[in-house]
């Protein structure tokens, strides 16, 4: 059973561009949670969802930022106009149930640096 | 809002001692979560516990969840270099139980050899 997948692992931008970020969760996971993490701090929540359905975005900023995840398809966090501030690591999680009583099943993260 | 406090930041111990670290609530929590994320790596689930005043062992490692489920600790006996990493402690949002997790900022852990 493979585990979260996300890609790309690293990714550099410059400021201004684009960046997508893409999660597959575990076989068998709906719910798909992502987290931004900077240098030597804790994970800060941005977003939970199900298919085709955003359940809690409380922790998005408000502007640049938008998550999907479509019926078919990974999740995609995707970051517009980036700037120097959106450096960090980004992981994806996901679980089984929405009771927040199960784990949560991370992946490996994509680093995305802004030049 | 809520949040979850953890103590010491960081912690230097000689292979062998003791490590704790604790967490704290604002909030009662349904349950606390522990991880731990190895350097460059990726937070990997350690336990969660639920009821009040429970305690779990794993090996070296001893997980409590307070009476008043607001607090937590994490203890390792005679540490190992294996160890190294970063421990965060995490509950869900009692209220919105949404499923998201809201994590303490961490405590890193280097042993020395």
């Amino acid at each position: 059973n493979a585990g979260v997948m996300q890609n790309p692992r690293h990714l550099v931008r410059r400021r201004g561009q684009e960046a997508r970020l893409r999660c597959s969760p575990m076989k068998g996971h709906s719910h798909v949670y992502w987290y931004r993490q900077l240098p030597e701090e804790g994970l800060k929540f941005m977003v939970y969802l199900q298919k085709e359905n955003i359940i809690d975005e409380s922790g998005m900023p408000k502007e640049r930022f938008s998550a999907e995840f479509p019926k078919e398809g990974p999740s995609i966090l995707r970051i517009q106009q980036v700037v120097r501030g959106d450096s960090a690591a980004y992981f994806c999680a996901s679980s089984p149930q929405d009771r927040g009583y199960n784990e949560q099943f991370f992946g490996p993260g994509t680093r995305l640096t802004v030049l | 809002g809520q949040q979850v406090m953890q103590i010491p930041q960081y912690q230097h111990v000689q292979e062998g001692e003791d490590f704790t670290t604790y967490c704290n609530s604002s909030t009662t929590l349904s349950n606390i979560q522990w991880y731990k994320q190895r350097p460059g790596g990726h937070p990997v689930f350690l336990i969660q516990l639920v009821k009040s005043g429970e305690v779990k062992k794993q090996k070296r490692l001893t997980f409590q969840f307070g009476e008043a489920k607001k607090n937590s600790s994490l203890h390792i006996t005679a540490t190992q270099t294996t160890d190294v990493g970063t421990y965060f402690c995490a509950g869900p949002r009692f209220v919105s139980n949404t499923g998201k997790l809201i994590f303490g900022q961490g405590t890193t852990l280097q042993v020395k050899p």
